[in-house]
């Protein structure tokens, strides 16, 4: 079984500019997660997808970014315009049942972001 | 004060030492508990999920006290390869995982 592929592993960008980062979940997983780590601090929940619908976009820092699921499938979280403060790292997960004590997390490798 | 606490560490234990660590968490309203690990530059991997009456995984032990809000992971016969970062994470609202800033792990010959 594949595990969560994400897309890119390392993308470095300009203040101003637009990154748009992809995750494909596990294959029939109809949750997917986005959480961050920026430097020095821990990981924090973003969004949560049932299938193509947001559940939970709580954790979302700001308008700049934009988390979609079209079709249900893979995601993409897109950033416009990026700031400093964006940099780190952004993991994906995926879970097969909706409820986090019953079905575990499988995490992508996630992306590393640097805004220069 | 963070909703999940940590010692940062890092804890440095030669190979077969016994490592005990602690993560307090501040909301009550927290449902499901669990250790994750992380190894450098890695995604985090559920290591286990804690019961409150207690769960052994070979090497690893959880405990949960829901009265003190407090968990811990107990790990014996250290091995080399258990050299990570392992993060405490709470359950509290829906699907939402509150990690720790985790707490690092050296095992060395």
């Amino acid at each position: 079984e594949a595990g969560v592929t994400q897309f890119p592993s390392h993308s470095v960008i300009e203040k101003g500019q637009t990154v748009t980062l992809r995750c494909d979940p596990i294959s029939g997983h109809d949750n997917l997660y986005w959480y961050r780590r920026v430097m020095g601090k821990e990981i924090k929940f973003l969004l949560h997808f049932v299938k193509e619908s947001k559940q939970d976009e709580s954790g979302m820092p700001n308008n700049r970014f934009l988390a979609e699921r079209t079709g249900g499938t893979y995601s993409t979280l897109k950033v416009q315009p990026a700031e400093l403060e964006d940099s780190g790292v952004y993991f994906c997960a995926s879970s097969q049942v909706g409820t986090v004590g019953y079905s575990p997390l499988h995490f992508g490798n996630g992306t590393r972001l640097t805004v220069t | 004060r963070k909703e999940v606490e940590q010692d940062p560490g890092p804890f440095n234990v030669p190979e077969g030492a016994t490592v005990a660590f602690n993560c307090t968490y501040s909301n009550s309203a927290s449902q499901s508990f669990f250790w994750y690990r992380q190894d450098c530059r890695k995604e985090p991997k559920l290591l286990m999920s804690v019961y409150s009456s207690g769960n052994e995984d070979g090497r690893f032990t959880a405990q949960l006290n829901r009265a003190s809000q407090y968990i811990s992971l107990l790990i014996r016969d250290s091995k080399l390869s258990d050299s990570a970062t392992y993060l405490c994470v709470v359950n509290r609202d829906g699907n939402k995982l509150v990690f720790g800033a985790g707490t690092i792990l050296r095992v060395k010959s």
